[in-house]
């Protein structure tokens, strides 16, 4: 069975772009969640989506949005871009929204760099 | 709300020495408990987790951690560390009440030759 796809693996912006990533769950699996990585902060969660609904959310500004499609593919953006958006950015798959006791399965991560 | 707490942030320790890295939580609420490992520029990987049973859960790694609830604690131990396990080793919390995971801020294991 195939892992939690994120895409691309490294991103490079300019302070003010914006930004979308990508992520493909486990197949099976249709709630994701996501999770913003730094040196400074460690794991933050952003938000999660089932049944392409946000469920949950973290203590985020505005710019950063998510979706989900009805294939439970995931999508989040970040509008206006500033340079302590840098980190590497987690998408974490489980089977559904409420399954505590399974864990979450996460991909790789995409690296997002703004200069 | 829940918190994890991961009392060491950066753990060194000579190859073949034994480790624990220690993690607490508070809950008044049943848990759930996992260990998960990150090497660099890769996600987190499932180490262990402990559902529901024998309080002392194994990974197929040599790893082991055990549940305590009265002093509400989820240790990580494994009794001869190689190289390849230096990485950042983060605690984990899941239970009914908001319905997501709370994280620790992570132990840097670092495993000297």
């Amino acid at each position: 069975k195939a892992g939690v796809t994120q895409t691309p693996r490294y991103l490079i912006k300019t302070r003010g772009q914006q930004v979308t990533l990508s992520c493909s769950p486990i197949s099976g699996h249709r709630s994701v969640s996501w999770y913003q990585q730094t040196p400074g902060q460690g794991l933050q969660f952003l938000f999660e989506y089932f049944s392409e609904t946000q469920r949950n959310k973290g203590n985020f500004p505005g710019r950063f949005s998510g979706r989900q499609f009805s294939n439970s593919r995931s999508e989040m953006n970040v509008s206006t871009l500033e340079l302590g958006d840098s980190a590497l950015y987690l998408c974490a798959s489980r089977a559904y929204w409420g399954a505590v006791d399974s864990p979450l399965h996460f991909g790789n991560g995409t690296r997002l760099t703004v200069t | 709300a829940q918190s994890v707490t991961q009392l060491d942030s950066q753990v060194p320790v000579f190859e073949e020495a034994p480790v624990e890295l220690r993690c607490n939580y508070s809950s008044s609420v049943s848990v759930y408990l996992f260990w998960y490992v990150q090497y660099p520029n890769q996600g987190l990987q499932l180490l262990l987790k402990y559902l529901s049973g024998s309080t002392l859960v194994e990974s197929i790694n040599g790893f082991e951690a055990e549940f305590n609830k009265s002093q509400t604690s989820f240790h990580l131990r494994k009794p001869s560390v190689h190289i390849s396990d230096t990485a950042e080793y983060f605690c984990a919390v899941s239970t009914y009440t908001g319905n997501q995971f709370y994280f620790g801020t992570g132990t840097s294991l670092t495993v000297i030759p």
